[in-house]
């Protein structure tokens, strides 16, 4: 079935180091994909998502691109803040499967220190 | 994007009792689900809730202990029944927008003791 793995966590930064948190997805078709974020206590936030080969999603500083040939989805930063500190979950639209159904990677933690 | 609220935000229930949870979005919206997440854990779709008609639940999750109610387009209830300390999580209702992406409430944080 359709799949995201994504890298296991715990990632410690400093504050302005570069980010990367590798996610790669195994699906039927052309799913559309999107990264989420969770901040302590809190529910799910859509920080950005690409529907097509190729489309670059961004926001608030993070990118990712759409590889297809490399089925993956990998999130980035130049320049970390400590309240980017969070959870960060790579996630899918099934297009095969139920509508709507996002599948989500377990989740990476991040954690920025001054 | 929907703007959606979810009571209570957390509650510490006794094992054997149910709990029922509230959603409420700001616009009318076809489609609303309702995720489980473990603690530490990635989230898992307990079941999807369209109005007018019987919610559909994953494999592993079933309308005697989650029954579900979807009055209207704005509004949805999730009952958490007869709870033992393994239901212990976070709840999330969302609602689908756009191509595919979907906005999550804020999640009602559920201990059982």
């Amino acid at each position: 079935g359709d799949s995201v793995t994504q890298m296991e966590g715990p990632v410690t930064l400093s504050e302005e180091a570069f980010l990367t948190i590798n996610c790669t997805y195994t699906a039927t078709g052309y799913p559309s994909l999107f990264w989420y974020v969770q901040y302590p206590g809190e529910g799910l936030q859509l920080l950005l998502k690409a529907t097509k080969a190729d489309d670059k999603g961004s926001n608030k500083g993070f990118e990712a691109t759409y590889r297809k040939e490399t089925t993956s989805f990998h999130l980035e930063k130049g320049s970390v803040q400590v309240s980017d500190s969070a959870v960060y979950f790579c996630a899918l639209t099934s297009p095969g499967g139920s509508q709507g159904n996002l599948i989500f990677g377990k989740g990476t933690k991040l954690s920025v220190k001054p | 994007s929907a703007v959606i609220s979810q009571k209570p935000s957390r509650d510490i229930c006794q094992r054997g009792t149910s709990l029922t949870i509230q959603c409420q979005v700001d616009s009318q919206v076809t489609m609303m689900f309702w995720y489980r997440q473990q603690p530490g854990q990635s989230l898992t779709l307990i079941a999807t809730a369209n109005q007018g008609s019987e919610a559909t639940y994953e494999s592993g999750f079933v309308i005697d202990k989650f029954p579900i109610s979807r009055p209207n387009l704005t509004f949805s209830t999730l009952t958490v029944s007869n709870m033992s300390p393994e239901d212990s999580s976070i709840y999330l209702c969302s609602v689908a927008q756009g191509r595919g992406e979907q906005y999550f409430g804020p999640g009602t944080r559920l201990t059982v003791t």
